[in-house]
């Protein structure tokens, strides 16, 4: 089925490790989106990728370097885990239009 | 500053009848906007949306309804299903450059729960 994938779903970290979050999509579109979700917080935009070759900060970058691989992937990479960065992780994709997104089911990260 | 927000965390409902849900913003920049549905587990999936030229917008059994001047919009959802029983997040956005995305600002949600 055509979607976002996100890989991998779960992942435990200790302080100070590194880890890459990976999420492809096959439905075409320009556009792709690393959020993070927290309790009370809603969803909040870390990196987004315009199209293919452009990368920008969302609300909250800090911690965090994104890769726009191609038009279809597009990775989020933390350096050095920090306990803060415990957090439900999605990736989604859009048109350029941004008419609506549609999200990966989600990588649940926890950093000890 | 949250310019998204959704005040009430949880909301139940009795099946068969009316759920509203309640989200207010203050960009005035923002001439777009959508409610996702989130199941545990999973990620949001897109329910409904509308924009700013309009003030209400229907697909079944939802409605979204936009008050520009009050910068709120609400949805709801006749008659609730046990089914409909998940987070409901708003989101909006506003134009964007040529060439760049529309970025979208969700609010914190609201868990509706539909009592069999």
């Amino acid at each position: 089925n055509a979607g976002v994938t996100q890989t991998p779903k779960f992942q435990v970290l200790k302080t100070g490790q590194s880890m890459t979050l990976q999420c492809a999509q096959d439905m075409n579109h320009n556009s792709m989106y690393w959020y993070r979700q927290d309790p009370g917080m809603g969803l909040r935009l870390i990196y987004y990728s315009a199209s293919e070759g452009t990368t920008d900060k969302g609300e909250v970058p800090n911690g965090y370097n994104v890769s726009r691989l191609n038009k279809r992937e597009f990775s989020l990479r933390l350096e050095s885990a920090a306990p803060s960065q415990t957090s439900v992780y999605f990736c989604a994709s859009s048109a350029l239009s941004g008419s609506g997104y549609t999200f990966g089911s989600g990588t649940r990260l926890t950093v000890v | 500053d949250q310019q998204v927000k959704q005040n009430s965390p949880s909301l139940s409902v009795q099946e068969g009848r009316i759920s509203i849900l309640n989200c207010d913003y203050t960009n005035s920049m923002f001439d777009y906007f959508l409610w996702y549905k989130k199941y545990p587990a999973e990620g949001p999936t897109f329910l409904i949306s509308i924009s700013s030229i309009k003030d209400k917008n229907e697909d079944g059994r939802f409605t979204v309804f936009l008050n520009k001047s009050a910068k709120h919009l609400s949805l709801h959802i006749v008659p609730s299903q046990p089914g409909d029983s998940a987070v409901y997040f708003c989101a909006a956005s506003r134009s964007a450059s040529s060439g760049s995305a529309r970025q979208l600002t969700f609010g914190s949600g609201t868990q509706l729960t539909v009592l069999p």
